[in-house]
């Protein structure tokens, strides 16, 4: 079956830190890949995706290389702020598959000032 | 301006009630999708409608019945709540041509 696996959190990092959340998946075909992010007590929103291997999303700063060697969606961001503390959901969706996503678990972020 | 909306935002209820969670879009978008997500933030697709038609519909307990009565809304509606209902629940939308889905700011439902 379809799966996506996160780094467990939470992850707690100083403001202006580099940051690295782990997302690796299981699929049978060829996946798009999705970052999600939920801000405290609001709905997720899209943060970037990529389509086929080795395309890169980015926005806002993060960025996240669809690597299909190692079936992975790593998300990254060089320094972070205060306001990227969050809620962070790697998915992917199949095509043809009613546009269904699956997500990970979730990444908690806290940036500390 | 708001995109996919939700009410209520909160709901509140006794075991054993009935109670019914709404969702509208006002994107065009042809798609939408109930999703729960449990206290330690999984998230979980429940239905999802095209052209309010029903195409996914995961192993969830028959109480819980999605109505969508046109293609701009779809309705949550769930039977004889229980304590293991207590979740919040996100509406999404997407439109056939694109992967992104839009979510509401979700429902959070306590049963007490």
């Amino acid at each position: 079956g379809n799966s996506v696996t996160q780094m467990e959190g939470p992850v707690t990092l100083s403001e202006e830190a580099f940051l690295t959340i782990n997302c690796t998946y299981t699929a049978t075909g060829y996946p798009s890949l999705f970052w999600y992010v939920q801000y405290p007590g609001e709905g997720l929103q899209l943060l970037l995706k990529a389509t086929k291997a080795d395309d890169k999303g980015s926005n806002k700063g993060f960025e996240a290389t669809y690597r299909k060697e190692t079936t992975s969606f790593h998300l990254e961001k060089g320094s972070v702020q205060v306001s990227d503390s969050a809620v962070y959901f790697c998915a992917l969706r199949l095509a043809g598959s009613a546009r269904q996503l699956t997500f990970g678990s979730g990444t908690q972020l806290t940036v500390l000032p | 301006d708001t995109a996919v909306s939700q009410t209520p935002k909160y709901l509140v209820t006794q075991m054993g009630n009935d109670k019914s969670i709404k969702c509208e879009q006002n994107l065009g978008h042809d798609t939408m999708y109930w999703y729960k997500q449990d206290s330690k933030k999984f998230l979980k697709i429940m239905f999802s409608y095209n052209n309010k038609e029903l195409i996914i519909n995961e192993t969830v307990p028959n109480r819980f019945s999605p109505k969508s009565p046109d293609k701009a809304h779809l309705n949550l509606h769930i039977n004889s709540l229980e304590l293991g209902d207590s979740a919040v629940y996100f509406c999404a939308s997407t439109r056939q041509s694109t992967d992104t889905q839009y979510f509401g700011p979700g429902t959070r439902l306590t049963v007490l």
